[in-house]
This record gives C-alpha cells, structure tokens and sequence, in this order.
C-alpha cells in the first residue's frame, strides 16, 4: 500500500514569507496528524485531525499556523508569516482510527528553512 | 506534566553489542509506549511498542523492558548491525485521548563495524 505522501521535501523562504505544505494520507485512515520536529528532538504533536475535524490543536500556534483537511483526506498547513525558529521537518502522519493503540504512519516531511 | 526524559542522546556501539537507551516519563496517564527508528531522510516509524502492564516485550533482535513503579522503560537491541544506525524516539500515549503521543528528544545511535 502506497506511505504517507508529502510535498514539497524542503522549502527555502524569507523570514515574514508564507508558506503552505501538503499531506495525502494513506488511503482510509481516519486520523492525521502534523508535527514539527526541531533537529535534535523528538516530533511534537501540532495538530491531530479526525476525518474533518479537529480534536487537538492545543500546540498550534495559531497566531500564524493554520490546517485544514478537506473532506477528510488531503490536508495543508500553512505558516503565515514565518519566523527563525519555524525552521524544521514538519512531518504528517497518519492512523486507522482511536481506540486501542494505532501505529501512526509517518511521511518523509518537509524540510523548511527559514532564512 | 506530559513529558518523557531520554537518554542517552547519541550511543556509539561495536557491531554486535547491545546498546541500551532508556526512557522516564512523571505523568501516569499514559497508557501505551512504543519505539520508532528514523533514518535520515525519513520519517519515523514503529518499531515496536508495550503496553503498561506487560514487564517486558521482544520482536526480533529489539525488547522493550518496562518498570511501571519506576515509570521507566528501555529499548535494548540484541546483536546490533550496522544497519541500525538511526535515531530512536521513545514516546507514550496519552490516555483516553485520541491516540496523541508525546516523543522523547532522541538518541542518535551509530553501530560500527
């Protein structure tokens, strides 16, 4: 079965600049998720989608971060405007549902630098 | 406070010895823990993962061990290979959630022939 598809796999932008990322989860999976993973750290959780809706975005920044997940299955994120410190892999995952443990299936992010 | 404490963050080991990273988190509302490996490039993905009230897990040449009293729980990778050089991530899952991890910080491990 085809992974978790992410475009573009690294972006280069101005400090103030807008930017957009794009995720196809894999097909059927109800949940996506976008992290932003800092080099050297772990993925940190920015905001978790259930079919369309959204169930956590408690770590959005939302003054310049926002998501959406159209029909329940592609989903961007975009920042607007980038600063320094938004520099990093933002990773979209993806998972069958909730309930009992579900093995979140991650792309191979986007690598945004920040200049 | 949600949080899991990794160490070390980088281990170089010999081929065929078994590096050990370990993992503590503080908050009990946790209910599943499981490993991913990243290679560079790549995205994480699932290695292999415990639930609290299991002591100890093995697939293959990984075992997971876990001290619930302790609140700590280690990856332990068997007959190491150079194939396994990658960054590992401990994580734990957020009970009653909607199945949100919170990530340790990573420990890069290289395995060296």
């Amino acid at each position: 079965e085809a992974g978790v598809a992410q475009s573009p796999r690294y972006k280069i932008i101005e400090k103030r600049q807008s930017v957009a990322f794009w995720c196809n989860p894999i097909s059927g999976h109800a949940t996506l998720y976008w992290y932003q993973q800092i080099l050297g750290q772990g993925p940190k959780l920015l905001i978790q989608f259930q079919n369309n809706g959204v169930v956590d975005d408690s770590q959005l920044p939302k003054d310049r971060f926002s998501a959406e997940r159209l029909k329940g299955v592609d989903s961007t994120l975009k920042i607007q405007p980038a600063k320094l410190e938004d520099s990093a892999v933002y990773l979209c995952a993806s998972s069958p549902g909730t309930g009992d443990f579900h093995e979140q299936y991650f792309g191979p992010g986007t690598r945004l630098t920040v200049t | 406070q949600q949080q899991v404490k990794q160490s070390p963050q980088s281990l170089i080991v010999q081929k065929g010895g078994i590096p050990i990273i370990n993992c503590a988190y503080e908050n009990t509302a946790f209910d599943y823990f499981p490993w991913y490996q990243q290679f560079p490039g790549k995205g994480p993905a699932l290695l292999i993962a415990i639930r609290p009230d299991v002591s100890e897990k093995k697939e293959g040449r990984f075992t997971i061990s876990f001290n619930k009293s302790a609140k700590q729980f280690s990856l332990h990778i068997m007959d190491s290979q150079p194939g396994d050089s990658a960054t590992y991530f401990c994580a734990a899952r957020i009970s009653g959630g909607y199945n949100k991890l919170i990530f340790g910080a990573g420990t890069r491990l290289a395995v060296h022939p």
